[in-house]
């Protein structure tokens, strides 16, 4: 069965700062993989998705993700964080037709 | 596009009471989902519909939570009794077709069992 693992359950940086968010996944078929954002109230958003080709995947709002086979990992990057990126991040790997995420990634973000 | 809407956004209920939720998704997605998010973990599958036939009910505790889409529209998902683990977001989501991409989600229903 497929799982996904997220590394960081909370993590607190200062506008401007770098960000990676760390993903790894398992299952032994072909993956598609997807960074969700929930931000504060609102529902689950798609950031960006990977199902072939280039591994390094641009998303919207300046994020973008790498996937890499052989670390069974999709970590999440962005440059330069804002205060409005303060949300959730899910990770989420679709196998066998299911959906499935990982237990998510708390970001604050201070001005 | 209209999102995938669901209803009510918030209910309380006291534990062994019953309750039900509902979700139009887009029009014209074939396939449903049903989630069940708990606070602070991610979204766990419930259930699963293509159309209006089960796909996926693996993770769908049977004894209490039942679900329905008639016409292959509209879904229902019924908790009888509650209990207070079953505290959580409702989300319901739906995609073109089995296998897609492209899920949307809806807002989702907070679900409080006292």
């Amino acid at each position: 069965a497929q799982s996904v693992s997220q590394h960081n359950h909370h993590v607190i940086l200062s506008e401007a700062a770098s960000l990676e968010l760390g993903c790894n996944y398992s299952y032994g078929g072909t993956v598609n993989l997807f960074w969700y954002v929930q931000y504060p109230g609102q529902h689950l958003q798609l950031l960006l998705k990977y199902f072939s080709g280039d591994p390094l995947v641009k998303g919207i709002k300046g994020f973008e993700a790498e996937f890499i086979k052989s670390k069974f990992s999709f970590n999440l990057r962005k440059p330069s964080v804002q205060w409005s990126d303060t949300a959730e991040y899910f990770c989420a790997v679709r196998g066998y037709n299911k959906l499935i995420f990982g237990a998510g990634t708390r970001l604050a973000v201070h001005p | 596009e209209a999102g995938v809407a669901q209803s009510p956004r918030y209910k309380i209920i006291e534990k062994r009471q019953s309750v039900a939720f509902w979700c139009n998704p887009i029009s014209g997605h074939a396939t449903l989902y049903w989630y069940q998010q708990i606070l602070g973990q991610g979204p766990k599958l419930l259930i699963q519909f293509q159309n209006n036939g089960v796909v996926d009910d693996s993770q769908l505790p049977k004894d209490r939570f039942s679900a329905e889409r008639l016409k292959g529209v509209d879904s229902t998902l019924k908790i009888q009794p509650a209990k207070l683990e079953d505290s959580a977001v409702y989300l319901c989501a739906s995609s073109p077709e089995r296998g897609s991409g492209g899920y949307t989600f809806g807002s989702g229903t907070r679900l409080t069992v006292v």
